[in-house]
């Protein structure tokens, strides 16, 4: 089977651009994650949708936004680019997102902002 | 803001050898997760432990957990070069419905063959 897909795997943008990363979860997978890891740091929470809605959300400002389709597909933009915004962006997919269920990540979007 | 501390943040031994990580976290959790990620690559689940349970083992690891000093280690035995990889604790907190995962900075594991 296959697991959590991203895409694209590597994107170079400049200040002040938007970007939008997608995210294709396990098959029966209802609930999707977002998290940001700067390098060298552990990854941070950004998102959760599970069954299209907005379960959770971190600390990041609102350039940051997201949205889950029919399919439990994701999509995650973020607008107005800032160089801190270099990251590389996880999406995490599990059944049901409930309690002491492990989540499944994909490899990742790797965003370089210049 | 990370939930927690590890330590030590690099760690390097010698094929065989046992390798000790330890997590530190801040708030009441309903379980704590550990990850494996190489380099450039997305996070592996290795193993959940509930805030209930004391110890757990998997293969070649083992977690304990004491809620009391919110803390826990992993414990990997008879190392192999192929375990090189950066590995992070990550806490789930009941009011977060296992939705939100918060990490802590991860220890560098370096084994030499």
């Amino acid at each position: 089977d296959a697991g959590v897909t991203q895409s694209p795997t590597h994107l170079i943008k400049t200040r002040g651009q938007h970007v939008t990363l997608r995210c294709s979860p396990i098959s029966g997978h209802k609930s999707v994650s977002w998290y940001q890891q700067v390098l060298g740091q552990g990854p941070q929470f950004i998102f959760q949708y599970y069954e299209k809605e907005e379960r959770g959300r971190g600390n990041f400002p609102d350039r940051f936004s997201a949205r889950q389709f029919p399919n439990y597909s994701s999509e995650l933009n973020v607008n107005a680019l800032l160089l801190g915004d270099s990251a590389l962006y996880l999406c995490a997919s599990s059944y049901l997102g409930h309690l002491n269920q492990p989540q499944h990540f994909g490899d990742g979007t790797r965003l370089s902002i210049l | 803001s990370q939930q927690g501390e590890e330590d030590p943040q690099a760690l390097s031994i010698q094929e065989g050898e046992n390798a000790t990580m330890n997590c530190s976290y801040k708030t009441s959790i309903n379980n704590l997760q550990w990850y494996r990620q190489n380099s450039g690559r997305g996070l592996v689940h290795l193993i959940l432990i509930r805030s209930n349970e004391r110890e757990k083992h998997s293969g070649r690891l083992r977690v304990t957990l004491d809620t009391s000093k919110k803390s826990s280690s992993l414990l990997i035995t008879a190392s192999r070069a192929a375990d090189t990889a950066s590995y992070f604790c990550a806490t789930s907190a009941r009011e977060n419905q296992g939705g939100k995962l918060i990490f802590g900075q991860g220890t560098e594991l370096s084994v030499k063959p």
